[in-house]
C-alpha cells in the first residue's frame, strides 16, 4: 500500500518560518508535490521535487530526500494569507497523485 | 500551469436524481484528466482517471455505474453522479496533468460542491 504522514496542525506567528514535514511509503515513486488549499477552495500547486535537494520558489521552498522517503515544505516570512491546508502528494506511475492527510497551518498576528 | 474550469461550482439536488459536473481544460489539450472527491476536513481521494476516447479507470471502491465519466474531447470531461444520495454530498474536483508548467504536475479546477437533500 501507500501512505503519507504529515502533521495535522501547525501554528505559527506572522513573519516566522515554519516547516511542514512529510514522510511516505509508496511504490513507483516519481516525485513529491506540494499543494495549498484554502477553505472552500481548490488545491493550488506550490512545488514539485523529483530529485533530492531543495527547490526554492519565492517564500516557499521544498526539499526531498528519496533515500529517507522524506520531504518538507518550508514557508518563510509567514503572512496571514498563508493560513490554509497544505498537502504533500506522491506522484506515482501513470502520473497519479496520492495525497497525504493535509496539514492545517494557522498563522497568528 | 494549466487553467481548468468546472461547472457548476455548487449544486443542490434531491435524493435519487442525477447530477452532471463538467471539467474543462481551457488552455491546452488534455488527454488525461482526474476526478477527486474531498469530504470536509479530509484529504483528496482519487476517484478515477479519465482518458480521452476510452473508458475511465476507476479506483478501488468507486462504483463505475454510479459515477459515470465521459471524456469525449481533449478539453472536456464530465462526471455524472447517478441516483445521488446524501452520502454522495462532497466536494468534487477535477485536475489535468501537464500544461505549460511541470509536465508531471496536476492542476486543479475550482471544484464543485454537491449537496444531496
Amino acid at each position: 500500500g501507500q501512505s503519507l504522514e504529515q502533521p495535522s496542525e501547525v501554528t505559527a506567528v506572522e513573519g516566522a518560518i515554519v516547516q511542514i514535514n512529510c514522510t511516505y511509503q509508496t511504490s513507483g515513486f516519481y516525485g513529491l508535490s506540494w499543494y495549498q488549499q484554502h477553505d472552500g477552495g481548490a488545491p493550488t500547486f506550490l512545488s514539485y521535487n523529483a530529485l533530492d535537494g531543495l527547490e526554492e520558489t519565492g517564500r516557499f521552498s521544498s526539499f526531498l530526500s528519496r533515500s529517507d522517503s522524506y520531504g518538507y515544505l518550508l514557508l518563510q516570512e509567514l503572512q496571514m494569507k498563508d493560513s490554509a491546508s497544505y498537502f504533500c502528494a506522491v506522484n506515482n506511475a501513470g502520473n497519479m497523485l496520492t495525497f497525504g492527510g493535509g496539514t492545517r497551518l494557522m498563522v497568528k498576528p | 500551469g494549466a487553467v481548468v474550469s468546472q461547472h457548476p461550482s455548487w449544486v443542490i439536488c434531491k435524493s435519487g436524481t442525477s447530477v452532471k459536473i463538467e471539467c474543462r481544460s481551457l488552455d491546452f489539450q488534455a488527454t488525461t484528466m482526474f476526478w477527486y472527491r474531498q469530504f470536509p476536513k479530509q484529504s483528496l481521494m482519487l476517484m478515477a482517471t479519465s482518458n480521452e476516447g476510452s473508458k475511465a479507470t476507476y479506483e478501488q471502491g468507486v462504483e463505475k455505474d454510479k459515477f459515470l465519466i465521459n471524456h469525449a474531447s481533449l478539453t472536456l470531461s464530465t462526471l455524472t453522479v447517478t441516483s445521488a444520495h446524501p452520502e454522495d454530498s462532497s466536494f468534487y474536483i477535477c485536475s489535468v496533468q501537464g500544461g505549460s508548467g511541470h509536465t508531471d504536475t496536476q492542476y486543479f479546477g475550482p471544484g464543485t460542491r454537491l449537496t444531496v437533500l
